[in-house]
């Protein structure tokens, strides 16, 4: 059971330069998010979503768009890199709908580290 | 605003107890969490309260006090595989999770 898998692991852009971070799930989870952690502060929510078709924004949506034309997989596109999106990024699922569970447990990637030069 | 506090760093020995305090400030509560977080690893949930009181599990419990804005993680018999930091987030009204900035626990031998 893979779980939820991101890729890549390690990656170092330049400044303007556009990426995809990839996030797929294999535990049909509705909810798929993107967060971004950075030292000395709480995980943030850049995008979210509760089903195939639907997303939302997050704390800190600029910069980043998202789809889900699946329920398995979730991309976080990068669309002009900057420097302070560098991050380490993490993809997480969960059986909830909007949280709405009884539990809401996420289930992380092991996360995707971003250097912006 | 909303808000999250837990202390940044806390020192304990191997085979003791600690505790790691988390107060809130949040529009709405709908559960609190607790994730580990190894270095360079991804979060792993622990526990979720949403009623007052105490939640055991095995080494480790976790407590509410809704009225207090308030939760600790308890951790029994420390192994030294317990150093990791330890994040509180809280589910708003919106059904939102607010994180903290998270607990830095070293084991000492």
């Amino acid at each position: 059971n893979a779980g939820v898998t991101q890729t890549p692991k390690f990656q170092v852009l330049k400044t303007g330069q556009s990426m995809t971070l990839q996030c797929a799930q294999d535990m049909n989870h509705e909810y798929m998010s993107w967060y971004r952690q950075d030292p000395g502060m709480g995980l943030r929510l850049i995008h979210y979503s509760v089903g195939a078709g639907i997303t939302d924004q997050g704390e800190v949506p600029n910069g980043y768009n998202v789809s889900r034309s699946t329920t398995e997989d979730f991309p976080l596109r990068l669309l002009s890199a900057a420097p302070s999106q560098t991050s380490v990024y993490f993809c997480a699922s969960s059986y909830s709908t909007s949280g709405r569970a009884d539990t809401g447990e996420l289930f992380f990637g092991e996360g995707s580290r971003l250097t912006v030069l | 605003g909303q808000n999250i506090d837990q202390p940044t760093e806390m020192t304990a020995t191997e085979g003791a107890i600690v505790q790691i305090n988390c107060t809130y400030q949040t529009s709405g509560f709908n559960g609190l969490f607790w994730y580990q977080q190894h270095a360079g690893e991804a979060p792993t949930f622990l526990s979720y309260n949403v009623l007052d009181g105490l939640e055991e599990k095995g080494r480790f419990s976790s407590f509410l006090s809704r009225s207090k804005g308030y939760s600790y993680l308890l951790l029994k018999e420390l192994q030294m595989k317990d150093s990791a930091s330890y994040l509180c987030a809280v589910m708003d009204s919106n059904y939102q999770l607010i994180w903290g900035a998270g607990t830095k626990l070293i084991i000492k031998p």
